[in-house]
């Protein structure tokens, strides 16, 4: 069956860095999603992308984070400058269409550890 | 703005017993409901969802939902539990464009 993976499942970086947590959603979705849970909280949608562009971004989205696809398969997330309060864990998922009808799949996400 | 509240962070449960997870919501429009489940190392899975019509709706594994229009809730049942389906649940709503807002989670435990 396929499925949506995430690669690492666990970054650990310091203060100020930068990272690039990667995806790879199943193969004939076309809208992909990142979503974060910061530990003891709810998981909050960061951001919608289609079509090579940001389709609606959350307020948490500023800035320091975007958003590629850069080849066929790969969906990328990343963080400029991470701060400590960026620790969490971050999901990947990716759907057929933009739909509320279409079903998210999620990936097993990566923790994302500020040090 | 939508939101979703799921009042039991923590649920411990025997095997064979019923379950029931609570969960009630606030949106404008008619929500379309969703609940998912997330096993340790695991993705969030997507258990059953409600759009429109029968209130009462099947998932898998076992698992099914009642939409309370008059309660905004969307309350998940399983009706005999298995150590299997010890894990988290998330309720959810969509809003327009896909987004999902999730409640905050609840912990299920089975004891043997």
């Amino acid at each position: 069956e396929p499925e949506v993976t995430q690669t690492p499942s666990h970054q650990v970086t310091q203060m100020g860095q930068e990272v690039i947590l990667r995806c790879v959603p199943i193969s004939n979705h076309l809208y992909f999603y990142w979503y974060r849970q910061i530990l003891g909280q709810k998981v909050e949608f960061l951001v919608s992308f289609y079509n090579n562009e940001i389709s609606e971004k959350s307020e948490i989205f500023d800035d320091q984070f975007s958003v590629e696809r850069p080849d066929g398969s790969n969906f990328t997330l990343k963080i400029r400058s991470t701060k400590l309060e960026d620790s969490a864990m971050y999901f990947c998922a990716s759907s057929e269409g933009r739909s509320s009808y279409n079903e998210q799949f999620f990936g097993p996400g990566t923790r994302l550890t500020v040090l | 703005a939508q939101s979703v509240t799921q009042p039991d962070i923590h649920i411990t449960v025997s095997e064979g017993a019923s379950l029931e997870l609570r969960c009630n919501y606030s949106y404008g429009a008619t929500p379309y409901l969703f609940w998912y489940v997330q096993s340790p190392g695991q993705g969030l899975q997507l258990l059953l969802k409600y759009f429109s019509g029968d209130t009462l709706v099947q998932g898998i594994k076992g698992f099914e939902a009642e939409f309370k229009r008059s309660q905004s809730s969307f309350n998940l049942r399983k009706p005999s539990v298995h150590w299997s389906d010890a894990a988290e649940y998330f309720c959810a709503v969509v809003a327009a464009g896909n987004k999902l807002t999730f409640g905050g989670g609840t912990r299920v435990l089975v004891k043997p």
